[in-house]
């Protein structure tokens, strides 16, 4: 069964601060998907990035980074030098692929509270 | 800015009420989806559209009827709704590619919806 799991409800940081949303997930495929995921209080869920099962290598972009270890089923996200308009809830998502589409398993989303 | 694009923003309707949400994409993405948010929770999986054919059905009560016109859209026809139902309905679109589970699933900023 596929499972993804923020334990993270919400997180409050102060402007420049650095911060890290945990996503640890379960899955039985060998071949498999991740995805983060933002959404500003407008409702709009915004795609950040996506990291397949065979790359281990960080990511970075800009003040966002991405650690995925497979050892650890875990799959963090880093924001270096957070803002304010970083506030929003992130959902870390896996995807499983179904004839020829994707079924989404989301995490339970962290809320992140960035003053200034 | 988003590529699938929602309408209206928001809806307030009576139980007795009909109405329907509008979802359009121009990626020429050939997967359709609508899913429903309540608050502080994930996005849920309604219904999944793959070449202008229902693919999956959460089992979603009956009040709410799906429809894809063509590839570009979808729509969700909503009648003798329940306050209950009162959430955000997030449309999303992605490509389809059998046998891959990357494909990144990109949303509307979603459709506001009250059942007063």
């Amino acid at each position: 069964a596929q499972k993804v799991t923020q334990a993270q409800t919400e997180i409050s940081v102060v402007e420049k601060e650095d911060v890290t949303l945990d996503c640890v997930y379960e899955t039985r495929d060998t071949t498999y998907y991740l995805f983060w995921y933002k959404q500003p209080p407008s409702g709009e869920l915004v795609f950040l990035i996506r990291r397949n099962s065979f790359d281990e290598q960080n990511e970075i972009s800009g003040r966002y980074s991405w650690n995925f270890q497979k050892s650890t089923s875990s799959f963090n996200f880093t924001i270096t030098a957070s803002q304010v308009v970083d506030s929003a809830v992130y959902f870390c998502a896996l995807s499983e692929v179904l004839d020829n589409f994707n079924k989404f398993y989301f995490g339970s989303g962290t809320k992140l509270n960035v003053k200034p | 800015d988003t590529e699938v694009t929602q309408t209206p923003k928001h809806l307030v309707m009576g139980m007795t009420n009909k109405k329907s949400l509008k979802c359009e994409q121009h990626m020429g993405h050939r997967a359709m989806y609508w899913y429903k948010q309540k608050a502080k929770k994930p996005p849920e999986l309604m219904f999944v559209y793959s070449y202008e054919k229902l693919s999956i059905n959460e089992s979603v009560p009956s009040r709410f009827s799906p429809e894809c016109p063509n590839s570009s859209l979808l729509n969700l026809h909503l009648h003798a709704l329940q306050p209950e139902d009162s959430a955000l309905y997030l449309c999303a679109s992605s490509q389809t590619h059998s046998g891959m589970a990357g494909n990144t699933i990109y949303f509307g900023e979603g459709s506001w919806l009250t059942v007063v």
